[in-house]
């Protein structure tokens, strides 16, 4: 099925573990982004990317990179893992009707 | 001040009935309005995208946005048990450069009593 691919959907990390989640998607949207979902903090955005080549900060950075070499593809990284990064992360690719999300990589960091 | 706020509920309503859930927003650069569905363990979902204000309608479901009083509704008429799900509602556009990401409120948890 076309759409936005997420994998892992499951990781436990130890504290000061980096790792790259994954994301891809096959509908050739210029715009993909990341977001990450807590209990009673609802959606908030961490990194996003208007094309191949371009990213730029959200509203949570600290911690995350990112890149975007393709179109298709716009990975995130996490440099040194902490507690506070457990978390649900989404990805998501825009058009001009909306967004739509990937299945979601639920962290935990120990 | 959280730019688009939302009650989180839980909102508990029997099959049938018809629901309203309801968000503001205090951003007036705002240009595009979403409601998503999101079901537990899973991404959100898009269920309407509206822009500017006014109605917009599509099988159970209508959007409602009033910009001259930030607010924006969404309906659902004759409500299943499959509606149950948590709903966001999200904002964006107007910012100009490229932070056109949304900006979401935190959901509210909709049960449909059978």
């Amino acid at each position: 099925n076309a759409g936005v691919t997420q994998t892992p959907k499951f990781q436990v990390l130890k504290t000061g573990q980096s790792m790259t989640l994954q994301c891809a998607q096959d509908m050739n949207h210029e715009y993909m982004s990341w977001y990450r979902q807590d209990p009673g903090m609802g959606l908030r955005l961490i990194h996003y990317s208007v094309g191949a080549g371009i990213t730029d900060q959200g509203e949570v950075p600290n911690g995350y990179n990112v890149s975007r070499s393709t179109t298709e593809d716009f990975p995130l990284r996490l440099l040194s893992a902490a507690p506070s990064q457990t978390s649900v992360y989404f990805c998501a690719s825009r058009d001009n009707y909306g967004y739509t999300f990937g299945s979601g990589t639920r962290l935990t960091v120990v | 001040q959280k730019e688009v706020e939302q009650d989180p509920g839980p909102l508990s309503v029997p099959e049938g009935a018809i629901v309203s859930l309801n968000c503001t927003y205090s951003n007036s650069a705002f240009q595009y309005f979403m409601w998503y569905r999101q079901y537990s363990r899973k991404g959100p979902e898009l269920l309407m995208y509206t822009y500017s204000s006014g109605n917009k309608e599509d099988g159970r479901f209508t959007a409602q946005v009033d910009k001259s009083s930030k607010y924006i509704s969404l309906f659902i008429r004759d409500s299943q048990p499959s509606d149950s799900a948590t709903y966001l509602c999200a904002s964006g556009g107007g910012t100009g450069g490229g932070a056109d990401g949304l900006t979401f409120g935190k959901g509210t948890h909709l049960i449909i009593q059978p």
